[in-house]
């Protein structure tokens, strides 16, 4: 596997269920994100991490955790999502955080929430 | 008020036109970084560009071209000869200091053979 992969997918969850989106990076970058992409809106910067330690949390409701358990991991834990959070959900990650450093993008999880 | 602004929501282009995309971003920083991204259907950003505030040199690379000026506040992407795998949304990103980054909405390129 060669850069940063996401799994599953595709996901369609109902507003009670409990799910995690999975991200995984094989460039051995530091830096990780999640990031929120809505139809006819600019990409949203929703967490980043580095080296596992959680540097921002852009206000994002607490329906979503984020998990980074190692450097080459991130997760995103989903529970009581609403419908108007069915987005395509992307994963990233840099050599190391801030402005400097260009991102590297998975192909993202696309959402529903029936 | 949008921190990056991409006008252009939809451009057509016959093979082998060439296209601009435009890019006006907003910041109150000194030292900022523009970047451009293509996103083709299969959903992953790919990094095209990078430029830091204190290098406004045009730059060229293969058809793509940027012209980055400071006064107008301006990061605009030039295809030259467009191709049919052009086809894409292209966005336009700033990053201030701290671990702060903002997308445009997006430019939607079709180009048609």
């Amino acid at each position: 596997e060669t850069g940063v992969t996401q799994t599953p997918r595709h996901l369609v969850m109902g507003m009670t269920n409990k799910k995690s989106l999975k991200c995984e990076q094989h460039l051995g970058h530091n830096a990780m994100y999640w990031y929120k992409q809505s139809a006819k809106k600019p990409l949203e910067l929703m967490f980043v991490y580095s080296l596992e330690e959680r540097v921002e949390n852009n206000s994002v409701p607490s329906r979503f955790s984020p998990e980074c358990p190692n450097s080459s991991h991130l997760f995103l834990h989903l529970h009581t999502l609403q419908p108007e959070d069915s987005a395509l959900y992307l994963c990233a990650s840099s050599l190391y955080p801030g402005q400097t450093y260009e991102q590297y993008f998975g192909p993202g999880t696309r959402l529903t929430v029936t | 008020a949008q921190k990056v602004t991409q006008a252009q929501t939809e451009i057509s282009v016959v093979e082998k036109e060439d296209v601009t995309l435009d890019c006006v971003y907003e910041t109150r920083d000194t030292t900022y970084y523009l970047f451009w991204y293509k996103q083709p259907p299969s959903g992953e950003l790919v990094f095209l560009i990078r430029r830091n505030s204190f290098d406004e040199q045009n730059e060229i690379s293969g058809r793509y071209s940027w012209n980055f000026q400071k006064s107008t506040s301006s990061f605009n992407f030039t295809i030259t000869a467009s191709q049919v795998v052009d086809s894409a949304v292209y966005f336009c990103a700033l990053s201030e200091p701290g671990n702060q980054f903002y997308f445009g909405t997006g430019t939607s390129l079709t180009v048609i053979p």
